[in-house]
């Protein structure tokens, strides 16, 4: 079956630490793989998404992911942590053959001043 | 201003009271999906559509209901509520234009409680 995981419930760091969310994959093919954000009581906000080219993608407040299809991760990344990252980070991923997006559980981040 | 919307934000029922949850867009967008929010479970897609009068199940559509009549709405609706319908639901829309990759515009969240 196809799925998305994210191995941590939730991270720590402390601000201005570089800090690392995980995201792992399982589909068929080459897949289209996205980060969102989610802030308390807010909708999803799209941070940023590898379709092809580059394994290393950048996007919005200053995060970027890797692509590493040999491991099958494309885990978000920040040179500097801010306490207002603190916030749930979902890895979604739309298997090539599909319409559809499948989303890991969530990774709760907490910044630490 | 681009955005998703969706009404009611918060909603109270009761067992077997028929309710919809209405999402519109603004940004001519062809494909729009509804989700759950679950604790632990993370977000699942309950139905989506890839334009008008196309719909389509999603990973769990069991008690739920959709309409595409127009571009721009979506409506979800539940006949007949029950507690374990109890959730947050998400609406979210996307263009087809290749090169996207069906990146979503999710609207804000609606909490619904069934009693």
């Amino acid at each position: 079956a196809q799925s998305v995981a994210q191995p941590e419930d939730q991270v720590n760091v402390a601000e201005g630490n570089p800090l690392t969310v995980k995201c792992t994959y399982s589909v068929s093919g080459n897949p289209y793989l996205f980060w969102y954000v989610q802030y308390p009581n807010r909708g999803l906000q799209f941070l940023l998404k590898y379709i092809t080219g580059d394994n290393l993608v950048k996007g919005s407040y200053g995060f970027e992911a890797e692509f590493n299809k040999s491991q099958t991760s494309f885990h978000l990344k920040k040179p500097s942590a801010l306490v207002s990252d603190s916030a749930l980070y979902f890895c979604a991923v739309r298997p090539e053959t599909t319409d559809k997006l499948i989303f890991g559980t969530g990774t709760r981040l907490q910044v630490f001043p | 201003e681009a955005q998703v919307t969706q009404n009611p934000r918060y909603l109270i029922t009761v067992t077997g009271k028929k309710l919809t949850v209405t999402c519109s867009q603004n940004m001519n967008h062809e494909y729009m999906s509804w989700y759950r929010q679950d604790p632990g479970l993370g977000l699942r897609q309950i139905y989506y559509s890839m334009n008008v009068e196309v719909t389509d199940k999603g990973d769990v559509p069991e008690g739920y209901k959709v309409s595409r009549k127009e571009k721009r709405n979506f409506p979800l609706i539940l006949e007949s509520p029950s507690p374990n319908q109890t959730s947050l639901y998400f609406c979210a829309s996307s263009s087809l234009l290749a090169g996207g990759g069906l990146t979503q515009y999710f609207g804000p969240g609606t909490r619904l409680l069934v009693l």
